[in-house]
């Protein structure tokens, strides 16, 4: 079966860095997204994975490593507003998305 | 720019009424739409798809349906709702042919069944 895995919560402080880890099962992968998601709200694109290495987007890194089934996300200079949770997302060989359960994220002063 | 709209935003609906959640978007010709629910705790569900007018891929068998009856217009329905029905609706868009494009979601719409 396909599967996403991704710890439920984390916390972190103010100013920190955070990595949120997703390990995935695919039948095929074309790809890994990552989306942010404040409560209520929709979900939000922060980035897609699709060859092993590491992409920077000013605070926030995504990292994929397709031999290990495993990508994640680097938050660094954490603020208040970086409270949301994370959704994990694989790219089944059909194109569609296999969604992980988010993971909340809780930023203290 | 392209928008994306649905709504309402929030409903509470007795088992058994109907419902009906509807999206547009706007900016774009042609997109792939997508109905998804998210319970609370778990990833994203996707309920249907469609790559155009009256052309609908369901992926879950339940008592919900879509229709498309324009390009731009998605719209999600039901004869009778269940409890199992609550949940945060979410509608989506991508552009055509791109398989590994970003999803960009609508705002959401939050069904309470009592």
């Amino acid at each position: 079966g396909q599967n996403i895995d991704q710890p439920t919560e984390m916390t972190a402080t103010e100013g920190a860095i955070v990595q949120i880890n997703c390990t995935y099962q695919t039948s095929g992968f074309n790809g890994l997204f990552w989306y942010q998601q404040h409560a209520g709200e929709a979900p939000t694109f922060l980035s897609y994975n699709v060859l092993d290495g590491l992409e920077e987007k000013g605070r926030f890194s995504s990292f994929l490593s397709r031999s290990k089934g495993y990508s994640y996300l680097l938050l660094k200079e954490l603020q208040m507003k970086d409270s949301a949770s994370y959704l994990c997302a694989a790219v089944d060989s059909n194109y569609q998305l296999i969604w992980g359960a988010g993971t909340k994220l809780i930023i203290k002063p | 720019s392209q928008t994306i709209h649905q709504w309402p935003a929030t409903l509470v609906q007795p088992v058994g009424s109907p419902l009906s959640l509807e999206c547009t978007v706007e900016g774009t010709s042609n997109p792939n739409l997508y109905w998804y629910r998210q319970a609370a705790g778990r990833g994203l569900q996707l309920l249907f798809y469609s790559v155009g007018i009256g052309q609908i891929s369901s992926e879950v068998p339940q008592n919900l349906s879509a229709s498309r009856p324009q390009d731009r217009q998605f719209i999600l329905s039901s004869k009778k709702l269940l409890l199992s029905d609550s949940g945060f609706y979410l509608c989506a868009w991508r552009t055509q042919g791109a398989d590994t494009g970003e999803l960009f979601f609508g705002e959401g719409s939050r069904l309470t069944v009592l």
